[in-house]
């Protein structure tokens, strides 16, 4: 069981804006910055947002990401069908003294 | 293009160490910037992190491994590699090797984003 709580699945329709959540403590998101990557089915994991809220270049503005107390969240507006992918968060554990990764969401696009 | 490759053998069995090497090309591994890190993926999706080395030989591990856990560098080569120890059916992932960053604050440092990442290794723990 992950350290950081993500829904397991979230969906919409084309042009729709999703949001997917990531819940920590305040050892984790609560004092450091949250990350969010995106994964394709056989491929490895793709750096999506750092930083809380920024973007890597080549990533679409629809992407963005906030942080709230020991919350994250992800949100994709204007949804399209191949934004469908597994969408983790992750961030530094204090108590670990490590990276802690969320469970995953895997987003569906109706 | 900084490109990151992982090898190694994609059986082993119980009680064996698990060897894995990532090369790095298009760039140093000698680079000061960043953390060569290696990070595993159950097939129940989860995303564990493994550990990293930084170019001093610096390493750092997560705790539940540190015990069978050898992460090292060969600036020779380009390469960093991972050594586990005594493995078991739970050691079975996809291991991936990726470059992080990282950022220091007056006490500590920690890795920042993985902004490159191989293309990942099967293994499978059996006899």
């Amino acid at each position: 069981q992950s350290v950081l709580t993500q829904p397991p699945s979230a969906s919409g329709t084309p042009g729709q804006r999703v949001t997917i959540s990531c819940s920590g403590s305040s050892s984790n998101i609560g004092s450091n910055y949250v990350y969010w990557y995106q994964q394709f089915p056989g491929m490895a994991p793709n750096l999506l947002i750092y930083r809380n809220n920024q973007r890597p270049s080549g990533v679409p503005d629809r992407f963005s990401g906030s942080k709230s107390g020991t919350s994250a969240s992800l949100a994709i507006s204007g949804l399209r069908s191949e934004d469908e992918a597994d969408y983790y968060c992750a961030t530094w554990d204090d108590s670990l003294s490590g990276v802690i990764f969320g469970g995953g969401t895997k987003l569906s696009v109706l | 293009q900084v490109q990151l490759q992982e090898s190694g053998p994609g059986l082993v069995k119980p009680s064996q160490t698990l060897s894995l090497t990532c090369t790095v090309s298009g760039g140093s591994i000698r680079s000061g910037n960043y953390y060569w890190t290696w990070i595993r993926q159950y097939p129940g999706k989860g995303l564990e992190w493994i550990g990293y080395i930084q170019y001093s030989g610096s390493t750092h591990y997560n705790p539940s491994l540190k015990s069978r856990l050898i992460i090292s560098l060969d600036t020779s080569k380009n390469q960093f590699s991972l050594r586990l120890r005594s493995v078991t059916a739970a050691d079975t992932a996809m291991y991936y090797c990726a470059r992080g960053g990282y950022y220091c604050s007056t006490t500590s440092c920690r890795l920042d984003a993985f902004n490159m990442w191989g293309q990942g290794t099967r293994v499978t723990v059996s006899s």
